[in-house]
């Protein structure tokens, strides 16, 4: 069902950054905007990255993202524990009348 | 602070209809600025959107699922509502209600979520 591809899982130590990918298309990421989100275990997922690289209030500085072209970006500067999530691009796809669509989901870990 | 909150049955008999209702507190639901939607989750793996409806009761509709969806909203008692006919074993999942932004698409509040189970 997902048509935005994402790596299964991304790891670092605390400090790292991290960078986490999402692949779509012409009809998604190409024509609208990406947002992503963090899903902490046993939680509801979070608004974490809107409009590309818009931060919500209260989302620490250091979840950056960005996008070019059919892919987007997430990172995550100076890794901590508690960012250990698994972590969802989405974005509006203009096929099929149009409809939202999801990335597989990254689960990340800190080592 | 707004809230949203799920409920409704936790287990569904295959071929029936699986009816789930969001209460917003906190906030009008009559509010021009949002939709109100639903995405779900089934266990273990990733989301899905299944849809979204305006105040005014139009909607959209993931088209994988459009023909046993139905999504409705009651402003008077500020709640909204998915019906999902004909379900099978593949609907289990953990249901979440959400608001989104109109106009950037964006699901910046979700209820916790309710598990619902296809099973006889």
């Amino acid at each position: 069902q997902s048509v935005l591809t994402q790596p299964p899982s991304a790891s670092g130590t605390p400090g790292q950054r991290v960078t986490i990918s999402c692949s779509g298309s012409s009809s998604n990421i190409g024509s609208n905007a990406v947002n992503w989100y963090q899903q902490l275990p046993g939680t509801a997922p979070k608004l974490l990255i809107y409009t590309n690289n818009q931060r919500p209030s209260g989302v620490p500085d250091r979840f950056s993202g960005s996008k070019s072209g059919t892919s987007a970006s997430l990172a995550i500067s100076g890794l901590q524990s508690e960012d250990e999530a698994d972590y969802y691009c989405a974005a509006w796809d203009d096929s099929l009348n149009g409809h939202y669509v999801f990335g597989t989901g990254t689960k990340v870990t800190v080592l | 602070q707004l809230q949203l909150q799920e409920s409704g049955p936790g287990l569904v008999k295959p071929s029936e209809t699986l009816s789930l209702t969001c209460t917003v507190s906190g906030g009008s639901i009559s509010s021009s600025s949002y939709y109100w939607g639903w995405i779900r989750q089934p266990p273990g793996k990733g989301l899905e959107w299944i849809g979204s409806i305006y105040y005014s009761g139009s909607t959209y509709y993931n088209p994988s699922l459009k023909s046993r969806v139905a999504i409705s909203v009651d402003t008077s008692k500020n709640q909204f509502s998915l019906k999902l006919s004909s379900v099978t074993a593949a609907d289990t999942a953990v249901y979440y209600c959400t608001r989104r932004l109109k106009g950037i698409s964006m699901d910046d509040y979700w209820g916790q979520g309710t598990l619902v189970t296809v099973s006889s």
